[in-house]
C-alpha cells in the first residue's frame, strides 16, 4: 500500500519559472491538501479538497493553484516561482469523514527557488 | 482564527523516563486534536487522533487527553526508548480547511 505518494522529492527552480508538485493516494480518501511547511511558521495551509471537482483556498494559497479531477491525484501548480516560495511542501489526504480520520501524509517535496 | 502552541520547545530524556507533551488551543470549537510524529526529512505520521467529543484516545505506549474547556492536549510517552526520539506535532481546528499545527516539540531520548 503505497499511501501519499508526492514527486519530485527535490526540486530546484529558477524565480519565474512554473512547476507542477505532483500528489497521487491509493486509499480513495475523499479529502486532500497542501501544506508548505518552513522554520519557524510550522505547517500551513495552501489549498484544500473536499472531493473531485471541489478546491478551496487555505491560509496561504496566493501563487499557487489545484485543481482536482480524479479522487487519486491532487497537483499543486506554482505560476511564477518567486524565492518566497522556497520551503518544504507536503501532500496530505483523509476519509470522508475527516473528523475521525487522520491525515496521512507524504513525505515532502523540498523546493528552492533561486 | 485558531493558534496552537506547543511546550516544551525541546526536550531531553534518558531512557525508561514517562514524558509529557502539551499543546494548547485558542478556540473550543475544535474538529478534531491530532498528535503526529515526524522524523528528519520525511513527513508526518499520525500517532492519535481524539474526536472533538472524546476526552482521550490509546496506542501502546501512548495516550492522548483532550481537555476543550481548558483548551489543553497532552500527549503522554511510557518508558520512552530512543526510537521515540522525533519531533512530535499536534493540529487542531474547527474544520478540515482550518486546520493549525504547533510548532512542534523536539523529543531526543538518549540510551
Amino acid at each position: 500500500n503505497a499511501g501519499v505518494t508526492q514527486t519530485p522529492k527535490f526540486q530546484v527552480l529558477k524565480t519565474g519559472q512554473s512547476m507542477t508538485l505532483q500528489c497521487a493516494q491509493d486509499m480513495n480518501h475523499e479529502y486532500m491538501s497542501w501544506y508548505r511547511q518552513d522554520p519557524g511558521m510550522g505547517l500551513r495551509l495552501i489549498h484544500y479538497s473536499v472531493g473531485a471537482g471541489i478546491t478551496d483556498q487555505g491560509e496561504v494559497p496566493n501563487g499557487y493553484n489545484v485543481s482536482r479531477s480524479t479522487t487519486e491525484d491532487f497537483p499543486l501548480r506554482l505560476l511564477s516561482a518567486a524565492p518566497s516560495q522556497t520551503s518544504v511542501y507536503f501532500c496530505a489526504s483523509s476519509g470522508r469523514t475527516g473528523r475521525d480520520s487522520p491525515l496521512h501524509f507524504g513525505n515532502g517535496t523540498r523546493l528552492t527557488v533561486t | 482564527k485558531q493558534e496552537v502552541t506547543q511546550i516544551p520547545a525541546a526536550l531531553s530524556v534518558p531512557e525508561g523516563e514517562n514524558l509529557v507533551l502539551n499543546c494548547s488551543f485558542t478556540d473550543s470549537a475544535i474538529y478534531n486534536l491530532q498528535w503526529f510524529r515526524q522524523d528528519p526529512g520525511k513527513g508526518l505520521t499520525s500517532l492519535l487522533l481524539i474526536q472533538s467529543s472524546q476526552r482521550e484516545q490509546t496506542s501502546g505506549r501512548l495516550n492522548a487527553s483532550l481537555d476543550k474547556s481548558s483548551g489543553r492536549s497532552t500527549l503522554y510517552i511510557a518508558a520512552s526508548q530512543p526510537g521515540d526520539s522525533a519531533t512530535y506535532l499536534c493540529s487542531g481546528g474547527t474544520s478540515y480547511g482550518k486546520l493549525t499545527f504547533g510548532q512542534g516539540t523536539i523529543l531526543t531520548v538518549h540510551p
